[in-house]
């Protein structure tokens, strides 16, 4: 099982600021991946990356951007953070177990945005 | 493309109790399953996954989904809850092949409140 961590937990900051969510894993994982989850709605992808230097984004239109410059670090940044971005977001990362990628996820952060 | 369809968002039962939490999903190719759960203030923890074989899965804490392709659905059940079992469940699909095959789509999520 993969030990994903997240940081901070919780971020109430004013509308404008530009804000960094921190994602790191410890097991070596060449797949990484942040989703957004509203109450009450699906987990919705919004970027991935298959190992260093390669990032896509996911289904959802998101105004975030993200980096991979080392396989362990996946951070994502808001740099005009709005009230349409409060939201809870979780990183997750991917082994192949019984030939199929299972995605492990870190306890997410819950972003406010006043 | 892949929908999945939560049937529940909540479902409350009393402790020791059984429960079914159903899952329906739709796709034009074939699909691996999972259900995931989320404990208050935590992410989301796999709690087992369809591949392929029996159509039973099991986990290690007492539930238990069975896969049935001609009712495309993977319900989850336990037969005797616990007041540790309250969390959200998530319902999930991954096609096979294809594009899209590394992406999971999720359920909106089933709230079990287990009551003493």
């Amino acid at each position: 099982e993969a030990d994903i961590y997240q940081t901070p937990r919780y971020l109430v900051i004013g509308t404008g600021k530009k804000i960094t969510l921190e994602c790191s894993q410890t097991m070596g994982h060449d797949k990484m991946y942040w989703y957004q989850q509203d109450p009450g709605m699906e987990l919705h992808l919004i970027h991935y990356s298959y190992g260093v230097n390669s990032t896509e984004k996911g289904d959802l239109s998101s105004e975030s951007t993200v980096s991979r410059i080392r396989t362990e670090h996946f951070p994502l940044t808001l740099e005009s953070a709005r009230p349409s971005h409060t939201s809870q977001y979780l990183c997750a990362s991917s082994e192949l177990s019984d030939r199929v990628e299972t995605q492990y996820f870190g306890p997410g952060t819950r972003l406010l945005v006043l | 493309a892949q929908s999945v369809t939560q049937l529940d968002s909540q479902v409350p039962v009393f402790e020791e109790a059984p429960v079914e939490l159903r899952c329906n999903y739709s796709s034009s190719v074939s699909v691996y399953l999972f259900w995931y759960v989320q404990y208050p203030n935590q992410g989301l923890q796999l709690l087992l996954k369809y591949l392929s074989g029996s159509t039973l899965v099991e986990s290690i804490n007492g539930f238990e989904a069975e896969f049935n392709k001609s009712q495309t659905s993977f319900h989850l059940r336990k037969p005797s809850v616990h007041i540790s079992d309250t969390a959200e469940y998530f319902c999930a699909v991954k096609p096979l092949i294809g594009a899209g095959s590394y992406q999971l789509t999720f359920g909106k999520g089933t709230k079990l409140s287990v009551i003493p």
